[in-house]
């Protein structure tokens, strides 16, 4: 069982390109969140979905979008990368939006924009 | 707004030692608190939760208890092994889409 698959594992980026973080889940769970981590912060939360076609915004959304066409997955894309993107991206997902279903992590796309 | 703050880190423990990780929250309602463990390399993954004042969540020997007096949710474990060797994390969150808000993080270093 893979659970939640995040790809590529790392990625350099020059100032203003593109890119799209994959991130697939074989659980058919609802939802699905984009989470980046910043070294000695806790992790914020970018863009979250409730299900395919529903997308809303988190905390710390500015930069980014994401699509939800499937219930498997969940890109996210930077459309003009900025040094402030440099961080550790977390996809998540869970079988429900209730506070006792717990939140499945993949491993991480460690981007670095210089 | 609802916050979680942890103890600063890091923590380097020898094995067998008594451990403990400071974690309060400042809440508007009545959320579930949790803790995730992050090992090198690897994404985040539940260790323990509590979803109402004063339940107890344990799990590979480590507890936490939910304090609303005090607003806080410690970590304990009562003898650490090198293999609990990982960050840390305290958070909070309410039956809202399973949104979650997390402390800053701990990591715990166990020496042989």
């Amino acid at each position: 069982n893979a659970g939640v698959t995040q790809t590529p594992k790392f990625r350099i980026l020059k100032i203003g390109q593109s890119m799209t973080l994959q991130c697939t889940q074989d659980m058919n769970h609802n939802y699905m969140y984009w989470y980046r981590q910043d070294p000695g912060m806790g992790l914020k939360l970018i863009y979250y979905s409730v299900g395919a076609g529903i997308t809303d915004k988190g905390e710390v959304p500015n930069g980014y979008n994401v699509s939800r066409s499937t219930t498997e997955d969940f890109p996210l894309r930077l459309e003009l990368a900025a040094p402030s993107q440099t961080s550790v991206y977390f996809c998540a997902s869970s079988f429900s939006g209730r506070a006792n279903s717990p939140l499945h992590f993949g491993n991480g796309t460690r981007l670095t924009v210089t | 707004g609802d916050s979680v703050t942890q103890m600063e880190g890091p923590v380097t423990l020898s094995e067998e030692a008594f451990l403990t990780i400071n974690c309060t929250y400042t809440a508007t309602g009545y959320p579930s608190l949790f803790w995730y463990v992050q090992y090198p390399g690897e994404g985040l993954q539940l260790l323990l939760k509590a979803t109402k004042a004063d339940d107890k969540g344990s799990n590979k020997g480590f507890e936490a208890t939910y304090r609303k007096e005090t607003t806080s949710f410690h970590l304990e474990k009562g003898s650490v092994q090198v293999s609990d060797s990982a960050v840390y994390f305290c958070a909070l969150s309410y039956n809202q889409g399973g949104k979650l808000i997390f402390g800053q993080g701990t990591e715990l270093s166990v020496k042989p």
